[in-house]
């Protein structure tokens, strides 16, 4: 089944404990891109990735570290997380570059409590 | 700049119901429109979009059309069911490296 899986889809943490968000995709899409979603504010764009080892700052991207070493996965790392980085996060694919105009396929999200 | 506005919810309808959601949109150059649907636990999907103006996307009884002259892409079913409950966010495209755009979602509660 085509799919973008991301783990875990809940974590409660400290602040400061680094953490990693995985995400993977076995589409064999070359764009990637991660968001995180809070209420009143609608979808915003981290990061996303191009291509394998090519990444990019999207809107709030400050906080957040990503890599892509394969084309299959996009893992998300907060190296010190904080409590304004509670929210609910979504992993996404799509087929080419140019991910505004592709459709893009979403992963399940993971809800991120930092205390 | 790039930007989507769609109503706020939310929306509260009976089963059968007709549904509108409207979305207006300012963007520079030629946008795709898209609407997505998360359903509650769920990550977003893609419900219908479309390409160019004039163009009618639709999926699942759902339906929206691209008004380049008013710059909006409202939803829109004839009767809504329980099962259609769910946050709906309209987005535009552009080329090049440009991220989706999403409006706020319009959360949808249908009751029977």
């Amino acid at each position: 089944e085509a799919q973008v899986t991301q783990n875990p889809r809940y974590l409660i943490t400290v602040t400061g404990k680094k953490l990693t968000v995985t995400c993977s995709q076995n589409m064999n899409h070359e764009y990637m891109s991660w968001y995180r979603q809070d209420p009143g504010l609608g979808l915003r764009q981290i990061y996303y990735s191009m291509n394998v080892e090519v990444t990019d700052k999207g809107d709030v991207p400050e906080g957040y570290k990503v890599s892509r070493k394969e084309k299959r996965n996009f893992p998300l790392i907060l190296e010190s997380p904080s409590p304004n980085q509670t929210s609910l996060y979504f992993c996404a694919s799509s087929p080419r570059p140019g991910g505004g105009y592709n459709e893009q396929f979403f992963g399940p999200g993971t809800r991120l409590t930092v205390l | 700049g790039n930007s989507v506005t769609q109503m706020e919810g939310p929306v509260t309808l009976s089963e059968e119901a007709f549904l509108t959601i409207n979305c207006t949109y300012t963007a520079t150059g030629y946008p795709s429109l898209f609407w997505y649907v998360q359903y509650p636990g769920e990550g977003l999907q893609l419900l219908l979009k479309a390409t160019k103006a004039d163009d009618k996307g639709s999926n699942k009884g759902f339906e929206a059309t691209y008004r380049k002259e008013t710059t909006s892409f409202h939803l829109e079913k004839g009767s809504v069911q329980v099962s259609d409950s769910a946050v709906y966010f309209c987005a535009l495209g552009l080329s090049g490296n440009t991220p989706l755009v999403f409006g706020k979602g319009t959360r949808l509660s249908v009751i029977a």
